[in-house]
């Protein structure tokens, strides 16, 4: 099936600075979801990403949708210690969804993300 | 509007036991899917439900089984548990099947 691999798997940074995290497929997604998970938590929805180029903003994170199809990017600016957490991109692994196929989403394995006070 | 709830939210059962494990979607969310997360595997997909019809199935044994009601609320049931099964069970629901997904906090499941 297809596979998102997602880079890096963990980060350390220090409060202030920017995180910059990817994910690539060797299919084509027409949907890029970005996710973040607290401890004990389940994933909540950041971004979604739904158009080849598109480039979409909530607060301090950035994300984009690859010209290929197949990756996408969640940047981070300024983080802040509640920025913690593992970040995952996901996305519906059939091209023609509309037919009614496979709508799961394929997750990545994850982004840990630390910051350091 | 509330989020997607999930009971219990914490579980320890012995291997060979079964458990059931419940999800509301959001309220008008007609659309829900379970997925499995453990460390070594990370986030699989088990199934999806829509209309009291599971639409997809990921790749698990029939061990795993799952029914939708009418009012869209969600069980999933684990038979003869092992110790793998140990994980966080995690519910998504949405309005409906090319929706974008919400998710609870999950169950987490001790299998001893």
């Amino acid at each position: 099936g297809q596979q998102l691999n997602q880079s890096p798997q963990s980060m350390f940074i220090q409060e202030g600075e920017d995180v910059s995290m990817n994910c690539t497929s060797s299919s084509i997604f027409n949907t890029w979801l970005w996710y973040k998970q607290d401890p004990g938590e389940g994933p909540v929805l950041l971004i979604a990403l739904y158009k080849a180029g598109e480039l979409t903003s909530n607060g301090r994170l950035t994300a984009q949708f690859g010209i290929t199809r197949k990756d996408s990017f969640l940047n981070i600016s300024a983080s802040i210690p509640s920025d913690v957490g593992i970040y995952f991109c996901a996305g519906p692994p059939r091209l023609l969804s509309y037919q009614g196929g496979s709508e799961k989403l394929v997750f990545g394995k994850g982004t840990k993300l630390t910051v350091n006070p | 509007k509330a989020g997607v709830t999930q009971t219990p939210r914490y579980l320890i059962k012995t291997r060979g036991q079964q458990v059931t494990l419940s999800c509301s979607p959001i309220s008008g969310h007609r659309s829900v899917s379970w997925y499995q997360q453990t460390p070594g595997q990370g986030l699989q997909f088990l199934f999806e439900y829509f209309s009291e019809t599971q639409r997809n199935k990921g790749n698990f044994p029939g061990r795993f089984s799952g029914r939708q009601f009418s009012n869209s609320r969600s069980e999933m049931n684990v038979s003869t548990l092992e110790l793998g099964d140990s994980a966080l069970y995690l519910c998504a629901s949405s309005l409906g099947p090319l929706e974008t997904q919400y998710f609870g906090p999950g169950t987490r499941l001790l299998v001893l």
